[in-house]
This record gives structure tokens, sequence and C-alpha cells, in this order.
């Protein structure tokens, strides 16, 4: 069955050092991969996804992510965390390709003090 | 504004009341996905669609239902609230290379 796991509940960075939000992965067939942010009281919008290609995947805000095959994550990065960062990430596969849905961690609460 | 779009953004409901919760979007997007939120536990599916006329069940859909007459709207049906369906109802539909595009979301409560 597919699933993803955030082990990290929370990940608390000061501001302007490098940040890593974990993700890892079980599924059948390829990895259709993405990172979804929250931020309160407000809907997920979309940071990047990994279907195909390079193993590096760029996506918006400054964020990147890394597939990891071998390990089977698909971890979130920034170089330099911001305040405004703050927000509730959200690692989701595709899954069996008969349901089409996607299907998400628990969410990490990353928080990036000043 | 090219989107999802959700209403209400609020709802409170007394148990046994029925709802309809309204999505619509505008990007003629085949698929369209019910999600529902509760603390600590990510995102949960409860319905989705793959077209106008065409739904199915997803992890969750005990006590909903949906409709999909039309491609824009994809509207979820309460029919008798519980205590156990308060929670942060999210829309979604996606494209063909899977891009996902969430709506705002309606906060509900059953009391």
């Amino acid at each position: 069955a597919q699933s993803v796991a955030q082990p990290e509940d929370q990940v608390n960075v000061a501001e302007g050092n490098p940040l890593t939000v974990k993700c890892t992965y079980s599924v059948s067939g390829n990895p259709y991969l993405f990172w979804y942010v929250q931020y309160p009281n407000r809907g997920l919008q979309f940071l990047l996804k990994y279907i195909t290609g390079d193993n590096l995947v760029k996506g918006s805000y400054g964020f990147e992510a890394e597939f990891n095959k071998s390990q089977t994550s698909f971890h979130l990065k920034k170089p330099s965390a911001l305040v405004s960062d703050s927000a509730l990430y959200f690692c989701a596969v595709r899954g069996p390709l008969n349901t089409d849905k996607l299907i998400f961690g628990t969410g990490t609460r990353l928080q990036v003090f000043p | 504004n090219a989107g999802v779009t959700q209403t209400p953004k609020f709802r409170i409901l007394k148990i046994g009341q029925s709802m309809t919760l309204q999505c619509t979007q505008d990007m003629n997007h085949n698929y369209m996905y019910w999600y529902r939120q509760d603390p600590g536990m990510g995102l949960k599916l409860i319905y989705y669609s793959v077209g106008a006329g065409i739904t199915d069940k997803g992890e969750v859909p005990n006590g909903y239902n949906v409709s999909r007459s039309t491609t824009e709207d994809f509207p979820l049906r309460l029919e008798l609230a519980a205590p156990s369906q308060t929670s942060v109802y999210f829309c979604a539909s996606r494209d063909s290379y899977y891009g996902y595009t969430f709506g705002s979301g309606t906060r509900l409560t059953v009391v």
C-alpha cells in the first residue's frame, strides 16, 4: 500500500539557517511525490513535485527537495530559513492508479525563530 | 481568478441537520476531490470524481454523499450531521500533469 511518513511533528530552526523537513515513502511502482504548505486558516499551497527526471526538484519560495530512491526519502530543504516560512508542511504521494488520490503525511510544523 | 472556490467558509450545524458544502473550479479539470483535515491526522480522502457523472469513495466516505453533474461543480452533502464530522473540509482539483489546486477550506462544527 502507498504511504508516506513525516517523522517529526515539529522542526525548529533559527532564521538564516538551513532547514530540512523529512519525508519517507512506501509505494509500489514509480512514486509521484509532493510537498504542500499550509498557513493558518488557509488551504494547501503547492510547493513542488517529483514525477520523473532530476532527483533535485526546485519549487516555490526557494524550497527544494531531493528524491532518494535507495532511502525512499523526499526531504524538503531550504538553504536559508525565513520567519515567514513558519507553517505546516505536508508531504504526499500519489495513491494507487485505480484510486487516483493523494495520500498525505500527518504534517510537520516548521517554526523559524528570529 | 482561476482556482477552486469553496462555500461557506464557516458553518455550525446541530446534530442531525443536513447541509451541502459547495465546490466550484474554473480550470476545466476532470479530477476533483474532497478531503477532511483533522488535527494531527493529515488529510483524509472522502470522495473523488474523475469526470462529470463519475464519483467514487475514498478512505472515509461514511456520512457523506457527492454528485458531479458538471465539470465545474462537486458538492459534498452531509445528511445527518454528527459531532465526528467536525473538521475542516478541503476541495481540490487536478490537471493532467498532477498539478493539484486546493480550495481555502470550510470549517464545520457540529454541536
